[in-house]
Formats: C-alpha cells, sequence, structure tokens
C-alpha cells in the first residue's frame, strides 16, 4: 500500500521568500510517480511538478523545484520568491500504477 | 475541449433526491476519476475508469453512489437518495495513461449542497 505524509497543517512565509513544504511517502514499487497540486481558493487542482522514483536528477517547474530523497522517502516542494498568488492548499501525491494517493494537504499563506 | 469539464459546477437539491453529475474528460485520455472532497480535507477517491471498464470502485461510500462511462469519453456520477452527509465538492480528473508518470489533470468541480 501506498502513504502519503504532509505534517505542516498550515504555513506562513513572507513574500519574496522560499518556502519548504514537506511530503514523506511510502510504497513497495519500484517505479512509482511523485507529484504536487495546488489548490486555491477558488477550487481548482492545478498540477505543478513531477518527480520520477528513476528521476537522478530534481525536477524544477519555473518556481517550483522537488527536493527528492529517495533514501529517506522525502518529496519536498520547494517554491522561490514567493508571491501572494502562491497562498493556496498544496497537495503531494504518489503513484504507482492508476491510483493516486494524496496527502492531507499544506495550507500556505503569502504574507505581503 | 482544452481541459476537464464538469457539469453543473453547483447543485443544491432537497435530501432524498437523486442527482448525477457529469464529467467530460480531455480528448483521448484513457483514464477518468472521481474524487469527493469534503470542506477544508483532502482528496477522497472515489472510483477510477479505464475506458469504460471501472477496475477499481472501491471508493464508493454506499450503494446509493454509482458511475458509469460511455464511449471511453463522458462520465457520469449518480447519487440516489441523497443525504446531507453527501454535501462536497465532487472532482473529476483524467490521464492520458494510468502510468506513473502522467499527471492527473482536474475539472473545476461541482460543488453538491443537499438542503
Amino acid at each position: 500500500a501506498q502513504k502519503i505524509t504532509q505534517t505542516q497543517p498550515g504555513m506562513f512565509v513572507q513574500e519574496k521568500e522560499a518556502v519548504t513544504l514537506d511530503c514523506t511517502y511510502d510504497t513497495s514499487d519500484q517505479s512509482y510517480g511523485l507529484f504536487w497540486y495546488k489548490q486555491p481558493s477558488s477550487g481548482e487542482m492545478i498540477f505543478l511538478i513531477y518527480q520520477g522514483s528513476y528521476d537522478e536528477q530534481n525536477a524544477t517547474e519555473g518556481r517550483y523545484s522537488l527536493n527528492f530523497q529517495k533514501a529517506r522517502k522525502s518529496a519536498n516542494l520547494v517554491i522561490s520568491a514567493s508571491q501572494l498568488g502562491d497562498s493556496a492548499m498544496y497537495f503531494c501525491a504518489i503513484t504507482g500504477t492508476y491510483k493516486y494517493i494524496f496527502g492531507t494537504g499544506t495550507r500556505l499563506k503569502v504574507l505581503a | 475541449g482544452a481541459g476537464v469539464s464538469q457539469s453543473p459546477s453547483n447543485k443544491v437539491t432537497e435530501k432524498g433526491k437523486d442527482v448525477e453529475l457529469r464529467c467530460d474528460p480531455i480528448s483521448g485520455h484513457t483514464a477518468l476519476y472521481w474524487y469527493r472532497q469534503s470542506l477544508g480535507q483532502g482528496l477522497e477517491f472515489l472510483i477510477y475508469f479505464q475506458g469504460n471498464s471501472a477496475p477499481d470502485k472501491s471508493g464508493l461510500p454506499s450503494d446509493r453512489f454509482s458511475a458509469e462511462r460511455t464511449g471511453g469519453s463522458v462520465s457520469t456520477l449518480t447519487i440516489q437518495r441523497t443525504q446531507q452527509e453527501d454535501s462536497a465538492v465532487y472532482l473529476c480528473a483524467s490521464r492520458f495513461t494510468p502510468t506513473s508518470n502522467q499527471p492527473q489533470h482536474f475539472g473545476d468541480g461541482t460543488r453538491l449542497s443537499i438542503l
């Protein structure tokens, strides 16, 4: 069985600062994918970034990067130069084959 | 269409009525998922379709919930004899294929309120 743990229910960050959102996972699959999604208050789920279990490089997408530490089973999301529009819920997810398992989310508030 | 489309965006109905929620996935996406999200909570998996088949219905909360998919495209989630605890946002997502490197793409959801 797969499991995702997000231990930070809420986080604050000052505008223009960097912030790290934690995600740890558990899986018995050798091949799996890790994803981060953003959910603003408007409710839509926006795909941010993907990391494959065999990828040796950490994934980056613009201001988003994924700090992947396979031995520690962690896949933390780093947002650089935070903007007010980054205020949202952030969900980490894992998938082996067809099923996605989502974490409980971290609510990020960016302060002006 | 360009993205996953869900309708209606909002639905208010009386307890005991039946409701149908519709999902139109991204063209060519073979995998389709339904989730439920209660206020301030995470995503609760309901059902997964591969083509028109539903190999995993394990998340459906009761026999009042059913879903179908036709033509490998549009899916309908039906809730019979609605209860107040069914109030939530119902999200649909699709993927090109159910492999580990494919992200899910979500619709905007249907906000269901049971009076």
